[in-house]
């Protein structure tokens, strides 16, 4: 059965410093992938999306950017935070059998 | 552009009343629709979806949910809820044929016994 993996679940991190969080998929090949962000009061803002290696689509202008090594792996990084970017931040997957997007557990990233 | 709105932040209901959590969409071609839940600091989970065919659809946990598409509505609805309801819900749309998934700002339920 696919799985996601998302971690780490939790992150305190200064402002200025980089980031760099990672979700992989076991289970499925060319799957979708997803960046979402919730902050609060505002629903899931799609950030990024990809349809294969390499294929990145940004949904917003911002501070963050996304890669795609491999084809089950999907990196979301800034080279320097800011205060803005705390949220909580969710990877999905979907495959080309699939309808829903599938979500793995998150991470709670606070940037002090 | 697509967009989806929930009108209702909270929602405090008693155990054993019926709820509708309201979620109205936009978009100018035919759509997916789905509502997701999610538990305090967890990913969200699929609750139901409507494809195409009958406009009333049955998800997990008694829940459920009416397309009409004259009204660009897709309101999630449960006869009687349970303390374990208590939970964010989370409206979505998917234009067919396309990647991206656009969800509302969700709708807190709280359950009150």
């Amino acid at each position: 059965s696919q799985t996601i993996h998302q971690w780490p679940a939790t992150l305190v991190q200064p402002v200025g410093s980089p980031l760099s969080l990672e979700c992989t998929v076991e289970g499925t090949s060319n799957p979708n992938l997803y960046w979402y962000r919730q902050a609060a009061g505002r629903g899931l803002q799609l950030l990024f999306y990809s349809v294969g290696i390499g294929q990145i689509s940004s949904e917003v202008p911002q501070n963050l950017s996304a890669s795609r090594p491999q084809d089950r792996q999907f990196i979301l990084s800034s080279k320097k935070l800011l205060l803005s970017d705390s949220g909580f931040y969710l990877c999905a997957w979907r495959t080309s059998q699939n309808t829903e997007a599938f979500f793995g557990q998150g991470t709670r990233l606070t940037v002090v | 552009a697509q967009s989806v709105t929930q009108l209702d932040s909270q929602v405090p209901v008693f155990e054993e009343a019926p709820v509708e959590l309201r979620c109205n969409y936009s978009s100018s071609v035919s759509v997916y629709l789905f509502w997701y839940v999610q538990y305090p600091n967890q990913g969200l989970q699929l609750l139901l979806k409507y494809l195409s065919g009958s406009t009333l659809v049955k998800g997990i946990n008694g829940f459920e949910a009416e397309f009409n598409k004259s009204q660009t509505s897709f309101h999630l609805r449960k006869p009687s809820v349970h303390i374990s309801d208590t939970a964010e819900y989370f409206c979505a749309v998917s234009e067919t044929g396309t990647y991206k998934y656009i969800f509302g700002t969700g709708t807190r339920l709280k359950v009150l016994a």
